[in-house]
């Protein structure tokens, strides 16, 4: 079993749409939830975390996270063309000193 | 500079040469890391540094050599590479280890022939 899942995707999304990006993962005692963007030929670039349960907003990206089902989600309102890239799911590893991520999730914003 | 930069950006080495690749944060940061990136495949975690001591090793064949002179400088040495070792190598790092936030530098794009 993988210890992060994400949906390889491409998930179209048509420009002002909401995105919804899903992650699972697998070790109960994970504490900290990240999401990077990495846009093609690019390093990746964090743009959420979260810790608690519940909703974290800023700007358009809303990160969702449920301890108890074990996922973690991150909505783009308004998706613009320019959100089009590859986003990563980055959960830390609780018996290590590590981010553990996933294979990531291709978004296309379609003008 | 600012952030986290890595020297040279792309680099085409035969299997006999032997290269070094610089990492430098710019961030106070304790903690740093290298990992590799192939297509289609998620980041693989190579070497964690914290403190300038090496506290992880995935694994990681021989013929790459991490070296971590201080907390803010981090070099893979290369040598006798294969060309399944082409890849994107990234360098990060973060405040401490544990799991936190982590800041990547821009990679360096690697071509073995």
């Amino acid at each position: 079993q993988k210890e992060v899942e994400q949906n390889s995707g491409p998930l179209s999304v048509p420009e002002g749409a909401i995105a919804s990006l899903n992650c699972t993962y697998s070790d109960r005692g994970s504490q900290s939830f990240f999401w990077y963007r990495q846009y093609s030929g690019k390093s990746p670039e964090l743009i959420m975390s979260i810790y608690s349960n519940g909703d974290k907003e800023d700007g358009r990206f809303t990160a969702q996270l449920n301890k108890a089902s074990q996922y973690v989600s991150l909505l783009i309102r308004d998706s613009q063309p320019s959100d089009s890239a590859t986003y990563l799911c980055a959960v830390n590893s609780e018996y290590g000193n590590k981010l553990v991520f996933g294979a990531g999730t291709i978004l296309r914003v379609k003008s | 500079e600012t952030g986290v930069t890595q020297t040279p950006r792309h680099l085409v080495m035969g299997m006999t040469n032997k290269k070094s690749l610089k990492c430098e944060q710019h961030l106070g940061h304790n903690a740093m890391y290298w990992y590799k990136q192939s297509a289609k495949k998620p980041l693989e975690l190579m070497f964690v540094y914290n403190f300038k001591e090496q506290t992880e090793n995935n694994s990681v064949p021989s013929r790459f050599s991490p070296e971590c002179p201080n907390s803010s400088h981090l070099f893979l040495h290369l040598h006798t590479l294969q060309p399944e070792d082409s890849a994107l190598y990234l360098c990060a790092s973060s405040p401490q280890t544990g799991g936190g936030e982590q800041f990547f530098g821009p990679g360096t794009r690697l071509t073995v022939l």
